[in-house]
This record gives C-alpha cells, structure tokens and sequence, in this order.
C-alpha cells in the first residue's frame, strides 16, 4: 500500500515570497490533515479536511495560509508572502473516514516538507 | 483549547532499562490514544494506538490508558540504542493533537 505523498521535500524561499505544498493522501482516506512542526515543538495541526470539506482550520493563518482539496483526494497548502516565522516543517498526514468503534483512527504521515524563509 | 501535555526531556536511560513516558491531556471526550515515534530528521511514525483503559502491549512495547485520570504512559522494556528518538503523544476526538514530545536518549 503506497504511504502518503508529499512534494517537494525540502524548499528555499525568501520572506514576501509565495511557496505551495501538494500532498496526496493514502488511498481510501477521506480525512487529510496539514500540520506546522516548528523545529523542537510537536505537530501544530493548520487545517483539517474531510472529503473536499474543511473540518477544522481553527490555527490556520488565513491572511497568509491557503488550503484546499477540490476534488476529495490531493490537496494544496499555500504560503502567501511568507514570513521568517513560517520556516518549519509541513507535514501532510491521512486517516480513515468512518473508524469501527474508534479503530483505526490514527493518522499516517508523509515525508514532509523542509521550508526555509530567508 | 484541548492541550496534550509531555515533559519535554531528555529522558536518559540506560541500555536494557525500562523507558517510561507520560503523557496527559485536557478533552474528557477524547476517545483515541497514540504514541508516535520521530526520528531526528523524519516524520513520526506511529507505534501505538490505545481506545480502552488498560494496558496494551506490542513486543517491547506497552501502553496504558486511564481515561479518568485523563492519563496515557508508554513503556518501552528492553531500551535499545535505536529507541533513541522523540516520541509524540497524541490524542483524537474529532481532530488530532500532539503533545509537543518527550526526547528519550538511550544510554549504550
């Protein structure tokens, strides 16, 4: 089974600069989740799609932060201008829709990617 | 604000002892527990789930869950070099969230 896609891996950017993130999840998972994880914190959740609805972007920046995932299964998150502060790790990660009895909840990550604001 | 709370380390244990990490969490309704292991460099990597109180154990490794001390504890026996890692706690109900990790450093 092919794990959660995620491109590029690692990107160079300076401040006021736009960048876009494209993840694609595991097959069969309608839930898929972009986290920040600033470098020595944990994953910080931005937005939370399920389908092609938003379920929670309660932290997303949505001055600068853009998500979507028009057709239920890739998605993009973009960065626009982006900041110092927005230089972390982008984690794109998926999980099952409908868990039996709160099974099989958990949620599978990609690679990551690797953004520097300069 | 649902927060998941970890002691932030490092945890330094001998090679062959027993690791022990805890975690706790805010959200009485959550009902999925995990621990995740991350590697200097990569994305975390799940090691365990738990959805009943209780203990559950995989190989080296058990979790425990008390759901009415809002309370979530990894053991891991038999420590080795490559346990050496940051391992994440995480806690669903509707969303996912993190703990901000535990550093273990496994002491040859």
């Amino acid at each position: 089974e092919a794990g959660v896609a995620q491109s590029p891996r690692y990107k160079i950017i300076e401040k006021r600069q736009s960048v876009a993130f494209w993840c694609n999840p595991i097959s069969g998972h309608a839930t898929l989740y972009w986290y920040q994880q600033i470098l020595g914190q944990g994953p910080k959740l931005l937005i939370q799609f399920q389908n092609n609805g938003v379920v929670d972007d309660s932290q997303l920046p949505k001055d600068r932060f853009s998500a979507e995932r028009l057709k239920g299964v890739d998605s993009t998150l973009k960065i626009q201008p982006a900041k110092l502060e927005d230089s972390a790790v982008y984690l794109c990660a998926s999980s099952l829709d409908r868990p039996l009895r709160f099974m099989n909840t958990e949620a599978f990550f990609g690679q990551g990617t690797r953004l520097t604001v300069v | 604000q649902k927060e998941v709370e970890q002691n932030s380390g490092p945890l330094s244990v001998p090679e062959g002892a027993i690791a022990s990490l805890n975690c706790t969490y805010s959200d009485r309704g959550s009902q999925s527990f995990f621990w995740y292991r991350q590697y200097s460099g990569k994305s975390p990597e799940l090691i365990m789930s738990i959805y009943s109180n209780g203990d559950k154990e995989d190989g080296r490794f058990t979790a425990q869950l008390n759901k009415a001390s809002q309370y979530v504890s990894l053991l891991i026996r038999d420590s080795q070099p490559s346990d050496s890692a940051t391992y994440l706690c995480a806690v669903r109900d509707d969303k996912i969230i993190f703990g901000k990790g535990t550093r273990l450093h496994i002491l040859p």
